[in-house]
């Protein structure tokens, strides 16, 4: 079963640009939820998803961030003109249940480079 | 609004000697905890989970932690480190049904020296 799958690994952009960074659950799994590590930091959650919907988006900046989960395709992240205070390692995780006791499963991260 | 911290942000040890890494929470109701493990470009792996129950909960990698709600503690150890277990270590809080989100602390970055 394959865990949970983000890609790029690593992305570049110059300020300005736009970035798209996808993520796909586990297999079975509808609930999503995004984070962003900055350097030396923790985990800060920025939204969490459940297919078609956003539950919670109360830890995404209210400008240029937005995120979808779509009925079909992966989840998707998207930065409009990035600056260089974005880079950042941003996190996918999934569950299959709701409520807070249903562990999360991580992926690998993007990391986001704005030159 | 629940909160994490951790009260050390690095700790070195030397191979085979026990460990803790220490954390504690806020919360205004029943809690969910967690510990998580992050290696050098990876994601973050579940160590273990408190839910309900014995408060002492075993792990992967001989990893336990005691939760310990007078002291809003949840304390992770281990009797004897390895080489391997150099990682980034993260300790979560979630707000029980309903409150889906993880808040995290800030991490302890646990060195082991041979």
């Amino acid at each position: 079963n394959a865990g949970v799958m983000q890609n790029p690994r690593h992305l570049v952009r110059r300020r300005g640009q736009e970035a798209r960074l996808r993520c796909s659950p586990m297999k079975g799994h509808s609930h999503v939820y995004w984070y962003r590590q900055l350097p030396e930091e923790g985990l800060k959650f920025m939204v969490y998803l459940q297919k078609e919907n956003i539950i919670d988006e109360s830890g995404m900046p209210k400008e240029r961030f937005s995120a979808e989960f779509p009925k079909e395709g992966p989840s998707i992240l998207r930065i409009q003109q990035v600056v260089r205070g974005d880079s950042a390692a941003y996190f996918c995780a999934s569950s299959p249940l709701s409520g807070g006791n249903s562990p999360l499963h991580f992926g690998n991260g993007t990391r986001l480079t704005v030159t | 609004a629940q909160s994490v911290t951790q009260l050390d942000s690095q700790v070195p040890v030397f191979e085979e000697a026990p460990v803790e890494l220490r954390c504690n929470y806020s919360s205004s109701v029943s809690v969910y905890l967690f510990w998580y493990v992050q290696y050098p470009n990876q994601g973050l792996q579940l160590l273990l989970k408190y839910l309900s129950g014995s408060t002492l909960v075993k792990g992967i990698n001989g990893f336990e932690a005691e939760f310990n709600k007078s002291q809003t503690s949840f304390h992770l150890r281990k009797p004897s480190v390895h080489i391997s277990d150099t990682a980034e270590y993260f300790c979560a809080v979630s707000g029980g049904q309903g409150a889906q989100k993880l808040v995290f602390g800030q991490g302890t970055r646990l060195t082991i020296n041979p």
